[in-house]
């Protein structure tokens, strides 16, 4: 069966610092991938999402960015944290077709 | 383009009470239909799926019936329990691209 990890599960960074969130799936190849932010009490907007290795598409202009350096690992990075980038991480998979399955999630807090 | 709105919480009710939680959609195609249940400090976990007309999806009590006339897919269950606290999004998906509602958060009180 498939699954999704992600790490870290929670994760508190001053304003300015580096980013990375990692996100690996197993039990499946070529997977699509999704990263989405939740904020506090609101609803997912989604950030980018890939179809294959090295193809990304970013939704929303902003700090951060994303890679896909392998099939089935997505990456979530920024080179300076914002106070607003603090929220709930979830990155997901799907195969061809439409059903999304989610991580676990990592909760971001920017100090 | 393609949207999905669904009701306003939060919901409460008090245990074994009868669940609605109505989602209306719009597309240009002809989309599947999801509801997915996210409890506290945890990532979105698939509830229930309808990919056409006139399905209807159920899982651990719940249902959604498509209906296109109405281009709606309102969550329910007949009894609700504590343990169905949680934020209930309603999604479509259509050509690869999936739209998510903004959540309703149902408190059940014993």
């Amino acid at each position: 069966s498939q699954t999704i990890h992600q790490w870290p599960a929670t994760l508190v960074q001053p304003v300015g610092s580096p980013l990375s969130l990692e996100c690996t799936v197993e039990g499946t190849s070529n997977p699509n991938l999704y990263w989405y932010r939740q904020a506090a009490g609101r609803g997912l907007q989604l950030l980018f999402y890939s179809v294959g290795i090295g193809q990304i598409s970013s939704e929303v202009p902003q700090n951060l960015s994303a890679s896909r350096p392998q099939d089935r690992q997505f990456i979530l990075s920024s080179k300076k944290l914002l106070l607003s980038d603090s929220g709930f991480y979830l990155c997901a998979w799907s195969a061809f077709q439409e059903t999304q399955y989610f991580g676990p999630g990592t909760r971001l807090l920017v100090l | 383009g393609d949207s999905v709105t669904q009701m306003e919480g939060p919901v409460t009710l008090s245990e074994e009470a009868f669940l609605t939680i109505n989602c209306t959609y719009t597309a240009t195609g002809y989309p599947s239909l999801f509801w997915y249940v996210q409890y506290p400090g945890e990532g979105l976990q698939l509830l229930l799926k309808a990919t056409k007309a006139d399905d209807k999806g159920s899982n651990k009590g719940f249902e959604a019936t498509y209906r296109k006339e109405t281009t709606s897919f309102h969550l329910e269950k007949g009894s609700v329990q504590v343990s169905d606290s949680a934020v209930y999004f309603c999604a479509l998906s259509a050509n690869n691209d999936m739209r998510f509602g903004a959540g309703t958060r149902l408190t059940v009180k014993p």
